[in-house]
C-alpha cells in the first residue's frame, strides 16, 4: 500500500511569491491534515479536510490555504511568502473521521520550503 | 489556544540507558499520542491511548495516559542508536469531528557513541 506523497519535496522561493504544495493521500484515506514543522515551534496544525470541505482550521493568516478534490488528493497554497513561512510542510492522511477516529495520522515525507 | 508543553527539549544519553520524557497540558486530553520523527521523514505513530491510568507498551517503549488527563509519559528503555529521532506527543480533546489534533514541540534524542 503507498504512502503519502507530497510534491515537491524541496523548493525556493523569494518573498512576495505564492507557492502550490500538493499531497496524495494514503488510497482509501478521506481526511487530510496539513502541518507546518519549525524548529521553534514544532508541528503546527494548518486545517483538516474531509470530503473536499474544510472541517478544522489553525491559527494561520489568510494567506494559507488549502482544499481538497474528489479524489481526496489535497494541495494548500501560500500567497505573499514570508521569511517565516520557511518550513517542512507535513500532509497526513487518516481514515475516516467518523469511523476510525483514532487519532492516528500518517505523514508524508514533508515539503521543504525556503523563503528567501 | 491549546497547548501542549513537551519535556525536556533535547536529551544526550548513553546507548542502553534508560530515557523518560513527558507532556503536559493546561486542559484535559481524551486521546493522547506519542509519535516518533526520524531524521527526513515524517512522524509516525509509536502508542496511542485512550482512558486514564492507560499503560501501554510497544516494544521497549512504554506511555502511560496520566489519570488527571492533563500528561502523557513515553518511556524507552535500555536505548539503542536506531532510537535517534525527534518524539512528539500529541493530544485531543474529544473524538468528534471538530477536535484537531495537537502536538508539542517534540523532545530530540540523541545518544553518544
Amino acid at each position: 500500500k503507498a504512502g503519502v506523497t507530497q510534491t515537491p519535496r524541496y523548493l525556493i522561493k523569494t518573498r512576495g511569491q505564492q507557492v502550490t504544495l500538493s499531497c496524495s493521500p494514503i488510497s482509501g484515506h478521506r481526511s487530510v491534515s496539513w502541518y507546518q514543522q519549525t524548529p521553534g515551534q514544532g508541528l503546527q496544525f494548518l486545517f483538516e479536510y474531509f470530503s473536499e470541505t474544510q472541517r478544522n482550521k489553525g491559527n494561520f493568516p489568510g494567506r494559507f490555504s488549502g482544499r481538497q478534490f474528489s479524489n481526496s488528493r489535497s494541495e494548500m497554497n501560500v500567497s505573499t511568502l514570508e521569511l517565516g513561512d520557511s518550513a517542512l510542510y507535513l500532509c497526513a492522511s487518516s481514515p475516516d473521521p467518523y469511523t476510525a477516529n483514532t487519532g492516528e495520522l500518517f505523514f508524508g515525507e514533508g515539503s521543504r520550503l525556503t523563503v528567501l | 489556544g491549546q497547548q501542549l508543553n513537551q519535556s525536556p527539549q533535547s536529551m544526550f544519553i548513553q546507548e542502553g540507558e534508560d530515557v523518560s520524557m513527558n507532556c503536559t497540558s493546561s486542559s484535559i486530553f481524551n486521546t493522547w499520542l506519542w509519535y516518533k520523527q526520524d531524521p527526513g521523514e515524517g512522524p509516525v505513530l509509536l502508542i496511542a491511548l485512550y482512558k486514564a491510568g492507560e499503560l501501554t507498551s510497544n516494544g521497549r517503549l512504554t506511555a502511560q495516559f496520566g489519570i488527571t488527563r492533563k500528561d502523557s509519559f513515553l518511556n524507552i528503555s535500555a536505548s539503542i542508536p536506531s532510537d535517534v529521532g525527534i518524539y512528539f506527543c500529541a493530544g485531543q480533546r474529544g473524538r468528534n469531528r471538530d477536535d484537531k489534533i495537537i502536538f508539542g514541540k517534540g523532545t530530540r534524542l540523541h545518544i553518544l557513541p
